[in-house]
């Protein structure tokens, strides 16, 4: 399978713990985007990278929340001292590079976080 | 108000019957999605739409520049329909994308 695969696909922590989930995108794709959702409702924006380069960042992502792609391959978002709030299913989606085919996103699984 | 709103959230019909979901945006875009997400979270896109109007075996999206207005729907609907389906937008190309609040459809046999 060569699509976007995410690791792990279940997490469960406890308030106040770190938590680390990786992306894997398509290969060759340039573009990766972060996305959250919450139960009921559709995913929203937190991050994306163009490359290694971390073009744009939401607002909701506070400073518990960092995220790296250091070659330009894998992806991880890394949560500090998580909250309940926190509890989520995290989603990654990869784009081929700009004027190189569709614009199209393709979303890896998830994962789905909860903090008891 | 969200930038990209949806219609109906939650729809029900019977086997064999046409659907249509709506999605509303107040923004200017590059492109419109429909995503679907069934039980576990896995999203798949259906569309990508820009003008006009694509199909795909029982699919239709349909799109309206001027009104910012995009339509999806199933011809002869089957229980296996069952998902969430979600608009999104993006607002110049390659760029995030936001989401509407998505329909959750049940097509009972």
């Amino acid at each position: 399978d060569t699509g976007v695969s995410q690791d792990p696909r279940h997490k469960i922590t406890k308030r106040g713990q770190n938590v680390t989930f990786r992306c894997d995108p398509i290969s060759e794709h340039n573009r990766l985007y972060w996305y959250r959702q919450t139960l009921g409702q559709g995913p929203e924006f937190l991050t994306y990278f163009q490359n290694e380069a971390q073009l744009e960042k939401s607002r909701l992502l506070s400073d518990r929340f960092s995220a790296e792609r250091p070659k330009g391959s894998f992806s991880t978002l890394e949560i500090q001292r998580t909250e309940q709030g926190d509890s989520a299913m995290y989603l990654c989606a990869s784009s081929p590079p700009l004027g190189k085919g569709s614009y199209e996103q393709y979303f890896g699984p998830g994962t789905r976080l909860t903090v008891t | 108000k969200n930038e990209v709103e949806q219609s109906p959230q939650n729809l029900t019909a019977q086997e064999g019957e046409f659907i249509t979901i709506n999605c509303s945006y107040s923004v200017g875009i590059s492109a419109l999605h429909w995503l679907q997400q069934h039980p576990g979270g896995g999203i798949v896109s259906l569309f990508m739409l820009s003008s006009g109007k694509k199909k795909h075996g029982r699919l239709i999206a349909t799109i309206n520049i001027q009104e910012k207005h995009s339509s999806l729907h199933i011809t002869a609907s089957h229980p296996r329909d069952s998902a969430v389906y979600i608009c999104a937008v993006g607002r110049t190309s390659g760029s995030r994308l936001t989401f509407g609040e998505g329909t959750q459809l049940t097509v009972n046999p």
